[in-house]
């Protein structure tokens, strides 16, 4: 199956710095997704990207689907960033229409 | 609209009970899909279904089973619960494009 590595594993940041964490997965992918997890648990959707580049607020996501790689650039990150980054990818269609697949995760840590 | 509901959001259940979770997708969802976290292995995929059928399964034992009825709602079951079940069990919804959207996950602990 696809293997999906992120980097780097912990990130620990000043506030107002900013960042940029890495996901590289190992076979073609139409679904690409990033999430952060809150401290209940729940995974929350930053972006859908397969491809491109989006931007959301101080949030920016760029997909290179050729090189099978992502990022996720977070800028002047504030503590409220804090918390557990995951980059998952699935090919929907076929028999695999929702699966995902995760990486290992990014915990960001956000000081004052 | 609302979000994935998944119910309840906390149990504990003794080695050897069964348990029975349950997800609501997002209205017009059809795809449902399962996952289990553990500090140990991560995000893992359990099972999706669409359409009341299973379309896809990860590799976890026979226990690991789920259904889902014609309002797209889900339910997945563990049999014989062991202590390596203890786990946050998340659930996602999905349309097909757009991506997977997840609910606040159900964390169950076997004591």
């Amino acid at each position: 199956g696809i293997q999906v590595e992120q980097s780097p594993p912990d990130l620990i940041l000043q506030e107002g710095a900013n960042s940029t964490l890495r996901c590289n997965f190992s076979d073609s992918v139409n679904n690409l997704q990033w999430f952060h997890q809150n401290p209940w648990g729940q995974l929350i959707n930053l972006f859908y990207i397969p491809s491109g580049t989006k931007q959301n607020g101080r949030l920016s996501a760029t997909t290179v689907a050729t090189e099978r790689y992502s990022l996720l650039y977070i800028s002047s990150s504030q503590t409220t960033d804090s918390g557990v980054y995951f980059c998952a990818v699935g090919n929907a269609g076929g028999t695999s229409y929702g699966k995902l697949t995760f990486g290992q995760g990014t915990i960001l840590t956000v000081h004052p | 609209k609302a979000g994935v509901t998944q119910t309840p959001r906390y149990l504990i259940k003794t080695r050897g009970q069964q348990v029975t979770l349950s997800c609501s997708p997002i209205s017009g969802h059809r795809s449902v899909s399962w996952y289990q976290q553990t500090p140990g292995q991560g995000l893992q995929f359990l099972f999706e279904y669409f359409s009341e059928t299973q379309r896809n399964k990860g590799n976890f034992p026979g226990r690991f089973s789920g259904r889902q009825f014609s309002n797209s709602r889900s339910e997945m079951n563990v049999s014989t619960l062991e202590l390596g079940d203890s786990a946050l069990y998340l659930c996602a919804s999905s349309r097909g494009t757009g991506g997977a959207f997840f609910g606040q996950g159900t964390r169950l602990t076997v004591v």
